[in-house]
Parts: structure tokens; sequence; C-alpha cells
């Protein structure tokens, strides 16, 4: 129930490409899902979030598509750049005071230049 | 400047001891994480606060211990009990309420030998 599963574990993607990553969850009680980006010896800072009233978010090259339905939330980013080579961690939470952050596995992402 | 500050950035220890990482925030956050980062594992939550002289174990509490005297500081001891020490440490914070983005620290690499 408190699971959220992300896909794939790791992508390659050419330069200006699209870079898609999918997470599911379980718990419908969920009403936060942020996505964070991590380099390479640095802690993960947060990329963009949705909450489940509505199907999408878009900041810059970076969207976030949800089906509230599936259960399923997917990170696209569009034209991308090496740049954005680096771990992406998607996530849930409550609203609740006593609630923590569930994260995914991780997708490691590499852009070819 | 606001954040989140974890030290030291390497730690390196002989096995059998205890060790402490620190981490420190200066956002006004209630809530405080502790997570352990291994390649492929993803963040795996070992223990997290909500307020003030209350804690709670998260997946892999085994091995480790936490205080949370002040709101701005969260100290994590790894003890001999823990097996297998050696990994990446992140220390994060969040508010409460709508939009509640966690905020990492830079993170504690501890190596024993």
């Amino acid at each position: 129930q408190q699971q959220v599963k992300q896909s794939p574990q790791s992508l390659i993607v050419q330069k200006g490409g699209i870079s898609i990553i999918n997470c599911a969850y379980e718990n419908t009680a969920f009403d936060y899902f942020p996505w964070y980006q991590q380099f390479p010896g640095k802690g993960p800072a947060l990329l963009i979030a949705i909450r489940p009233d509505v199907s999408e978010k878009k900041e810059g090259r970076f969207t976030i598509s949800f089906n509230k339905s599936a259960k399923q939330f997917s990170l696209h980013i569009m034209d991308s750049q090496p740049g954005d080579s680096a771990t992406y961690f998607c996530a849930a939470s409550l609203d609740a005071r006593d609630d923590k952050i569930i994260f995914g596995k991780g997708t490691r992402l590499h852009i070819l230049p | 400047d606001g954040g989140i500050t974890q030290s030291p950035k390497y730690l390196f220890r002989k096995e059998g001891q205890n060790v402490t990482l620190s981490c420190e925030q200066n956002l006004n956050h209630d809530a405080m994480y502790w997570y352990r980062q291994d390649p492929g594992q993803g963040l795996r939550l070992i223990y997290y606060s909500q307020i003030v002289n209350d804690f709670q174990k998260g997946d892999i509490a085994e091995g480790y211990s936490v205080s949370r005297e002040k709101k701005e500081s969260f100290p994590l001891t790894v003890t001999s009990a823990q097996k297998n020490p050696t990994a990446f440490y992140l220390c994060a914070s969040s508010g409460q309420g709508l939009g509640t983005e966690a905020f990492f620290g830079q993170g504690t690499r501890l190596t024993v030998v």
C-alpha cells in the first residue's frame, strides 16, 4: 500500500529526444506527487510536482502526466540535453502531519551528446 | 541563506566504532528525515521526526539511532550494530501542509574500513 514503483531503472536517450520515466502507486490517499533530480555526489532537489486534481503539469521542458484512475504518473523530458543526465526519483505523500514521503527506487538517465 | 547542512561530507571510521552524522536546518521545518542511498537501491528511510522530542523508525532503522532535541537538529548515529554501514547518507526536511517539498542536504559519504 505504501510503495511507489518506478521504471525503468536506467534509460539512455539521444540528445533532443524525449525521456519518459513512469511511476505507479497503490495508496489512493496519496495527494502530492513530486519528482526529484539528483546529480552525482549531491542531494536530490525538487524538479516538479503535481496534485491529483490535475492531469498534467508543465514547467519548461519537464511535464508530469497524471492518471488517477490507473494510479500512475510519469515524467516527460522534452528535447533532452546532456545536462539532464542525472538520477530521477518519483515520490508520493499525504498532506498529513504524521506521514512520510515515499520514494521510488530511482531512474538513472543518460543523455547521449 | 536558508537550507539544510550535513557534515562532514566524507567520513572514515574503523569497523566497530560508533559515528554520528550531523544535520542542521534553518528552514523552520517541523519534519526531518534520514535516508540511506546505495547503488540501485534508491532512497531508503532510516528514521524520521515530525516534531521535536519525537521520532519514528523507517524501513531500515536497525543499527541506527537518532535524537531530536531541537527543531533545527536531527543527528544520526551509526552504531557498531549496523552490519554494512558504508553508504551515502542523506538528511532532508520538510514543512507541513500543501506542496510539501523536501529539501535535502548534500549528503555524507561514510566509509567503514
